[in-house]
């Protein structure tokens, strides 16, 4: 059982798009979204995290939209530059008692050509 | 300022050999985490430790695989007798509290021959 899916499995942009990934989970005790990037042969490193209780949330380049009512959330690179070239995981974890345990989306791999 | 330290970073072992995977957490995080990540799938909750207790170990499979996090020194995790299936990379996690977001290390990758 996938709890959070994640689109598009590899995208491709050029130098100064917009990347756009895509995840929706299905378990509404969600309340916490985090982004992660991983460079290859290093760890998932933190990205942005967002909260039900706003739609967006933005920092520098990287923002993130929140739809609660449709189980959705998005990341949206502005700008994108070759060094963004990175797999990422979006990611999701409950409230209360399992709030550590964090469910990762399959993961995108983003290549920004010159 | 020393982040999230795993040792060794790749690991060769044969089919029926233990593997041994150790964590250091970053300064000041007394909580742990262990994930496993197969090729080309996101990272899979395995454990989730406090100091000398074991607090969710849901994610972890029932034999074979056990995990400690001592009073003194870096967390375990140790696989006995390995299987192929075991091949992947093991990420250790840590976090100064269980609500505060988590601090990733660069891995152990695990291969099995």
């Amino acid at each position: 059982q996938q709890q959070v899916k994640q689109s598009p499995q590899s995208l491709i942009v050029q130098k100064g798009g917009i990347s756009i990934i895509n995840c929706a989970y299905e378990n509404t005790a969600f309340d916490y979204f985090p982004w992660y990037q991983q460079f290859p042969g290093k760890g998932p490193a933190l990205l942005i995290a967002i909260r039900p209780d706003v739609s967006e949330k933005k920092e520098g380049r990287f923002t993130i939209s929140f739809n609660k009512s449709a189980k959705q959330f998005s990341l949206h690179i502005m700008d994108s530059q070759p060094g963004d070239s990175a797999t990422y995981f979006c990611a999701a974890s409950g409230s209360g008692g399992s709030n550590y345990k964090l469910t990762f989306g399959k993961g995108t791999l983003l290549t920004v050509n010159p | 300022n020393a982040g999230v330290m795993q040792n060794p970073r790749h690991l060769v072992r044969r089919r029926g050999q233990e593997a041994r995977l150790r964590c250091s957490p970053m300064k000041g995080h007394s909580h742990v985490y262990w994930y496993r990540q197969l090729p080309e799938e996101g990272l899979k909750f395995m454990v989730y430790l406090q100091k000398e207790n074991i607090i969710d170990e849901s994610g972890m499979p029932k034999e074979r695989f056990s995990a400690e996090f001592p009073k003194e020194g870096p967390s375990i995790l140790r696989i006995q007798q390995v299987v192929r299936g075991d091949s992947a990379a093991y990420f250790c996690a840590s976090s100064p509290s269980r609500d505060q977001p988590q601090h990733f290390g660069d891995g152990t990758r695990l291969s099995i021959l």
